[in-house]
């Protein structure tokens, strides 16, 4: 099935750098990769998705890379603020059986004013 | 319109105890899920519903865990002789079709076995 690793763990960054959170995949039949936001006490939110037919996609601040041939994708974040502050998973879709989404273990994000 | 509502929103049990949590998705979306969110940690899938189908239970822990949805709209999860590792927030999510669309999440049920 499929195995979605997450890195780093945590991540301290200080107000106006950028922050890189990368996750790998295993099947590469997976075609669909979201990336959601869990703020403190709060619920999953969606804030950028991408599908296996491009490298890239860009929203304000944020953006996500896909690189099919190695199996890995990642969010860019720029300019950082200290809303920003959460915890981002990764995820990856099966695009086989059931094709459910598989979460990463979790980046917790913080940003210092 | 509304979003994914879950209840109740906390749950004190003592184990061995069995416990219900409901998840009421948005209308329209076929498919389900239900996710385990220990404190700190990240999403243990449980169980997917989409339309029909059989759901998909290959992420609950153990036959204690059970997970229903009536009319292709309401669902309950069920845990049977709760046990203290059961703590942690059950979250259920909808979309509106299968896992290739944005799920939205309702607000999670917090569970404490004593």
């Amino acid at each position: 099935g499929e195995n979605v690793e997450q890195h780093p763990s945590t991540l301290s960054v200080q107000e106006g750098d950028s922050a890189v959170i990368k996750c790998t995949y295993s099947d590469s039949a997976s075609n669909y990769f979201p990336w959601y936001k869990q703020e403190l006490g709060k619920r999953p939110q969606l804030i950028i998705d991408i599908r296996s037919n491009v490298g890239e996609k860009k929203d304000q601040r944020i953006a996500v890379t896909l690189n099919k041939t190695a199996k890995h994708f990642s969010l860019h974040i720029t300019e950082t603020q200290p809303e920003d502050s959460a915890v981002y998973f990764c995820a990856a879709r099966l695009n086989t059986g059931f094709q459910k989404l598989v979460f990463g273990t979790g980046t917790r994000l913080l940003v210092s004013p | 319109g509304a979003g994914v509502s879950q209840s109740p929103s906390n749950k004190v049990t003592e184990k061995g105890k069995d416990v219900e949590l409901r998840c009421d998705p948005i209308s329209g979306h076929t498919a389900l899920y239900w996710y385990r969110q220990r404190l700190g940690q990240g999403l243990e899938f449980l169980i997917y519903f989409q339309g029909n189908s059989a759901p998909d239970k290959s992420g609950l822990p153990s036959d204690r865990f059970s997970a229903e949805r009536t009319g292709g709209s309401v669902s309950t999860l069920t845990i049977q002789r709760t046990q203290q590792e059961d703590s942690a927030v059950y979250l259920c999510a909808s979309s509106i079709r299968g896992g290739g669309n944005e799920q939205y999440f309702g607000p999670g049920t917090r569970l404490t076995v004593t």
